[in-house]
């Protein structure tokens, strides 16, 4: 079945600090990937949509110049929480659907940000 | 008022009693998923449908497109089914998901 990696898993570090996080499609090729952020108890919220080759679209309320999505490759999605401070902190998930229509969306296992 | 809801909200049964978790949504949808996501976060993809009936083990999804409802089944249910559910609806022309609230299902030994 598709697979999508997510790495890191876990990452703790200090106020001021960037924190990249990759999204893979391990075993298909992924035109569109999604970056989601969820609080503790509540639902996912869409962050953006990660296009390859094009820049990302960004759901409204979302910084862009904060948090930098780069999709160069039809495998690999990232993104970077820059300058990041304590609100920042939350479960950051990716999921990836193959190319062409009508396919369902395969998600990575997270990761947790932690900002001190 | 969400365009999808879900209820109940949480969920407590007994190992192999029959769980039914139910969504509906408020606006025309191309596809309905059922996600499981595990105390880890980790998201698992159950059924992507868009009319009548899946089955996969102890699982079955089934939508009602014209009232716009879906409920997830699980037959047998066991300690290791715990997790949260959540429908998600694809519409429109792109692939964005609008999520329910989600499910909290424990399952009792």
């Amino acid at each position: 079945g598709a697979v999508v990696s997510q790495h890191p898993s876990w990452v703790i570090c200090k106020s001021g600090t960037s924190v990249k996080i990759e999204c893979r499609s391990l075993d298909f090729q992924a035109t569109t990937m999604f970056w989601y952020r969820q609080f503790p108890k509540q639902s996912l919220m869409l962050m953006a949509t990660s296009n390859e080759g094009s820049k990302a679209t960004y759901e409204q309320g979302v910084e862009k110049d904060k948090f930098l999505i780069n999709h160069a490759s039809l495998t690999l999605s990232t993104l970077t929480v820059t300058s990041a401070h304590p609100e920042d902190s939350s479960f950051y998930i990716c999921s990836a659907t193959r190319t062409g229509g009508g396919q369902p969306q395969h998600f990575g296992d997270g990761t947790r940000l932690s900002i001190l | 008022k969400n365009e999808v809801e879900q209820s109940p909200q949480n969920l407590t049964a007994q190992e192999g009693e029959f769980i039914t978790i139910n969504c509906s949504y408020s606006v025309g949808i191309s596809a309905l998923h059922w996600l499981q996501q595990h105390p880890g976060g980790g998201i698992v993809s159950l059924f992507m449908l868009s009319s009548g009936k899946k089955k996969h083990g102890r699982l079955i999804a089934t939508i009602n497109i014209q009232e716009k409802h879906s409920s997830l089944h699980i037959t047998a249910s066991h300690p290791r089914d715990s997790a949260v559910y959540i429908c998600a609806v694809k519409s429109g022309g792109n692939e964005k998901l609008t999520f329910g609230t989600g499910t909290r299902l424990t399952i009792i030994p």
